[in-house]
């Protein structure tokens, strides 16, 4: 079965940081479009990030410079290192996968997602 | 960065009915449109991909349309399992990868 499970989340000051982890089964995260999108408490959705197969990554400009986005092939997770963190960035964490139909994947059309993981960001 | 914008922002119906939702993009994104739903205290789920192909498991109640900068999601007969938020998302250009505001279906 294929499942995503973030973890990582909490309660973290102004300009700390947090590594949010998404722990995959049932496929391999190196060989997939990954992905990070992010809600705020009774928002919509804003993407965050994406790795492609290669390693290449993208950003939003809200978190570019301060955000990372990596794989781990031996323990096939993804991660995400959040430094400098605002108050605007309190919000659940999604982690999803490009989504695959059959034989063939669309890099950017994202299922499944994980459940998320609730970052908050107050002093 | 293309603007997605959903109208209406809330849908009032009740179970059996149709529902229309709209998404208009700021410019041309072809058919490269997408719509998710997301349930109260659930991750979204992908429903339509490229404008009008459904998603695996995704019943045939769901239809997509559209091309260009106005989409459309069709649910011919409403179940109480889809009251829920939907998004539509664009892939044409990106990054940004772009969401719109979201419709909230709700019962009426």
């Amino acid at each position: 079965e294929v499942q995503l499970v973030e973890s990582g989340g909490g309660l973290v000051q102004p300009g700390g940081s947090l590594r949010l982890s998404c722990a995959a089964s049932g496929f391999t995260v190196s060989g997939n479009y990954m992905t990070w999108v992010r809600q705020a408490p009774g928002k919509g959705l804003e993407w965050v990030s994406l790795i492609y197969t290669d390693g290449t990554t993208k950003y939003a400009d809200s978190v570019k410079g301060r955000f990372t986005l990596s794989r781990d092939t031996s323990t096939n997770t993804l991660f995400l290192q959040m430094n400098s963190l605002r108050p605007e960035d309190t919000a659940i964490y999604y982690c999803a996968r490009g989504y695959c139909s059959g034989a063939y994947c669309y890099p950017v059309w994202f299922d499944p997602w994980g459940q998320g993981t609730l970052v908050t960001v107050s002093s | 960065e293309i603007v997605l914008t959903q109208s209406p922002a809330t849908l009032s119906l009740s179970p059996g009915e149709r529902a229309t939702l709209s998404c208009r993009a700021s410019q041309s994104v072809s058919s490269y449109l997408a719509w998710y739903q997301q349930r109260p205290g659930q991750a979204p789920r992908l429903l339509i991909y490229d404008a009008s192909n459904r998603a695996t498991g995704i019943p045939a109640r769901f239809s997509g349309s559209g091309s260009g900068t106005d989409f459309t999601l069709t649910i011919s007969s409403l179940e109480p399992e889809d009251f829920a938020v939907y998004y539509c998302q664009q892939r044409r250009n990106w990054p940004p990868l772009t969401f719109g505001g979201g419709t909230k279906v709700e019962i009426k």
